[in-house]
């Protein structure tokens, strides 16, 4: 069946712009993350979903970054103001059910370049 | 606080000779273990993971991890490596209780193959 996917793959974009990422988990998935990826900071937990729950946000590094689900499927999310030290490669990616024991499966992710 | 730490941010091998990452993890108690491989371009893929039980877990592709409670460690071994092993390989860890699913990785082995 088809995977995690996310769009776009690439986005440059100008300091200060606001940017949105879209992650579409595989069908069925009720759990849900967000992770970022940079040369500095190694891979990092962002936010993570589940169902109807109220999601973990405690990795998101400041208020500008804000993400949600709708429909418990497809999320995005969304970078305000965009700064240089936002540039990354933000990965998704979803698990069945149990958040802790289930496999977690990686979109290619989006790799984001602020000018 | 929770860390991971893969003491080797770089190896070279030669095609067919054996391999061991090293990953040693900082938890309260015993966390799940996983190990991810990512090839250029490419998503995480989940390589082989420990929850309980035998400590010797059996992955994809020829590899194997041993947990070591005494060492906090997850080394994972191959006993042949293949050219298409080449690849950065990333160690994580995931809490046992409370509602969340986050993995907190390592910041990765970059795995080269000599032919």
């Amino acid at each position: 069946g088809a995977g995690v996917s996310q769009s776009p793959s690439n986005k440059v974009t100008e300091k200060g712009k606001d940017v949105e990422l879209r992650c579409d988990p595989i069908s069925g998935h009720t759990a849900l993350y967000w992770y970022r990826q940079s040369l500095g900071q190694g891979l990092e937990f962002l936010i993570y979903f589940q169902g109807n729950s109220a999601p973990d946000k405690s990795g998101l590094p400041s208020d500008r970054f804000s993400a949600e689900r709708t429909g418990g499927s497809v999320s995005t999310l969304t970078i305000q103001r965009t700064q240089q030290e936002d540039s990354a490669v933000y990965l998704c990616a979803s698990s069945p059910r149990q958040p802790s024991t289930d496999t977690q499966y990686f979109g290619p992710g989006t790799r984001l370049t602020v000018l | 606080a929770q860390s991971v730490t893969q003491p080797d941010i770089h190896i070279t091998v030669s095609e067919g000779a054996s391999l061991e990452l090293r990953c040693n993890y900082s938890y309260g108690a015993t966390p799940y273990l996983f190990w991810y491989v990512q090839s250029p371009g490419q998503g995480l893929q989940l390589l082989l993971k420990y929850f309980s039980g035998d400590t010797l877990v059996q992955g994809i592709k020829g590899f194997e991890a041993e947990f070591k409670r005494s060492q906090s460690s997850f080394n994972l071994r191959k006993p042949s490596v293949h050219w298409s092993d080449a690849a950065e390989y990333f160690c994580a860890v995931g809490a046992r209780s409370g509602n969340t699913g986050k993995l907190i990785f390592g910041q990765g082995t970059t795995l080269q193959v000599k032919p």
